[in-house]
């Protein structure tokens, strides 16, 4: 019963690489979405996906893309790090029905940019 | 956790005791809103939720309290335990914003024994 699994758990990285976070859920819902927490702030939508095959920008897209690879997994890429992008980034994933269904959190991966 | 920053506000109660954490929300067309626990290193982990028609919603040892007219939400805790100790978020729905939600800042609450 894992429910929504991130990797990698830590990562650094220096100004202007490249990296994909991975999120799977196992509870075969069809939404799922990527949030940044940084201190003292609560949690911003940077990309989601409402459905397979479908993904949309948030509050805080820019420099960021995603893929939402199959019904379970949908990642997020960062082309090219800079030091404003350390946070935490969290996965989270809903199920379908009317009119809202509660998101369910990975344990999230702390990122730091040097 | 993470968020425990400069900013929070915090809410110290003794194990035992009822708290009661505040939430103002700003979209008067929120239709939804939820609470989650956020404890250090994790994930947000969900609380119990309510629905804009509803005014109050109880869970096991939870309570959320809706006032549309002033929009505030706020989660009542019974007989708080050192387990609480967390920091809780609010999140709101606008209608119309599908199932995306809009978090607060987080408050921390600090059970003492």
């Amino acid at each position: 019963n894992a429910g929504v699994t991130q990797t990698p758990k830590f990562q650094v990285l220096k100004t202007g690489q490249s990296m994909t976070l991975q999120c799977a859920q196992d509870m075969n819902h069809n939404s799922m979405y990527w949030y940044r927490q940084d201190p003292g702030m609560g949690l911003r939508l940077i990309y989601y996906s409402a459905s397979e095959g479908t993904t949309d920008k948030g509050e805080v897209p820019n420099g960021y893309n995603v893929s939402r690879l199959n019904k379970r997994e949908f990642s997020l890429r960062l082309e090219s790090a800079a030091p404003s992008q350390t946070s935490v980034y969290f996965c989270a994933s809903s199920g379908i029905g009317q009119p809202n269904q509660p998101q369910h959190f990975g344990d999230g991966t702390r990122l730091s940019i040097l | 956790g993470e968020n425990v920053g400069l900013h929070l506000p915090t809410l110290s109660v003794q194990e035992g005791d009822n708290s009661i954490i505040n939430c103002a929300y700003s979209n008067s067309a929120s239709d939804y809103f939820i609470w989650y626990k956020q404890e250090s290193g994790k994930g947000p982990q969900f609380i119990i939720d309510i629905r804009s028609n509803m005014d109050k919603r109880q869970g096991q040892r939870v309570t959320v309290l809706l006032n549309k007219t002033v929009k505030h939400l706020s989660l009542q805790i019974a007989a708080t335990q050192p387990g609480d100790s967390a920091v809780y978020f609010c999140a709101e729905s606008p209608t119309g914003y599908g199932n995306k939600l809009v978090f607060g800042a987080g408050t921390i609450l600090r059970v003492k024994s």
